[in-house]
């Protein structure tokens, strides 16, 4: 069975830093890519960034772009997401994703979720 | 503002068929696969429809889906209580290079 469960959410001030991690299970985690995708609460979907199965593609959204820095350790089977300088507006459930395929493509979805973890931006 | 617009809600007795609507452009889902999302308030998201009409194992043959140019619709027959969720459409825009989510469609069944 397929196991996502983030970690590393909690209560930041604006402009602090926090690293999210993602602990997979139950598949070969190394043979697929992996994305982030947000949710403020009360409000909808919105993806964050996407990591190949290799590292060697990332996206972002643009409203994250250069604050947030996705990463994966594959002989730990473990995503990350290093978000930096963060605002109110970040506030959400971060959730973890497991795509169907190994790199980024449009022909694709997202076949497995994790519970999510809360992150609140806040002085 | 979503990239992808969807009307906020949705609503049908039980029995019924109700569909919902995402609407995009040329960069995502004129060009490219739309894939549709379940959320019960308080859970995780599932996917429901893949590739524009493909059903994960698991998914009754009461949900569909299709495209046709920019826009996309989910349609769910013999709406039962417990449909009573959020749908998200997404799909991947080649102009923002990442994926776009619909704002969603909170469905109530009567």
């Amino acid at each position: 069975e397929v196991q996502l469960v983030e970690s590393g959410g909690g209560l930041v001030q604006p402009g602090r830093s926090l690293r999210l991690s993602c602990a997979a299970s139950g598949f070969k985690f190394g043979d697929y890519a992996m994305h982030w995708v947000r949710q403020a609460p009360g409000k909808g979907l919105e993806w964050v960034s996407g990591i190949a199965w290799n590292s060697d593609t990332v996206a972002y959204a643009g409203s994250v772009t250069g604050r947030f820095i996705v990463s994966r350790d594959n002989a730990k089977n473990t995503l990350f997401l290093q978000m930096r300088s963060l605002r109110p507006e970040d506030t959400a459930f971060y959730f973890c994703t497991k795509d169907k395929v190994p790199l980024l493509n449009a022909v694709t979805h997202f076949d497995n979720w994790g519970q999510g973890t809360l992150v609140t931006v806040s002085s | 503002q979503s990239v992808l617009t969807q009307p906020p809600s949705a609503s049908g007795a039980p029995g019924q068929r109700v569909t919902i609507s995402c609407s995009g452009s040329d960069s995502n889902i004129g060009s490219t696969p739309v894939n549709w999302y379940q959320q019960v308030p308080g859970t995780a998201p599932k996917v429901l429809i893949f590739i524009n009409d493909q059903r994960p194992s698991g998914v009754p043959d009461r949900f569909s889906g299709s495209k046709s140019g920019t826009s996309a619709s989910l349609a769910i027959s013999e709406l039962q209580s417990d449909d009573e969720a959020d749908y998200y459409c997404a799909a991947w825009d080649d102009s923002l290079n990442g994926w776009v989510f619909g704002g969603g469609t909170k469905l109530t069944v009567l």
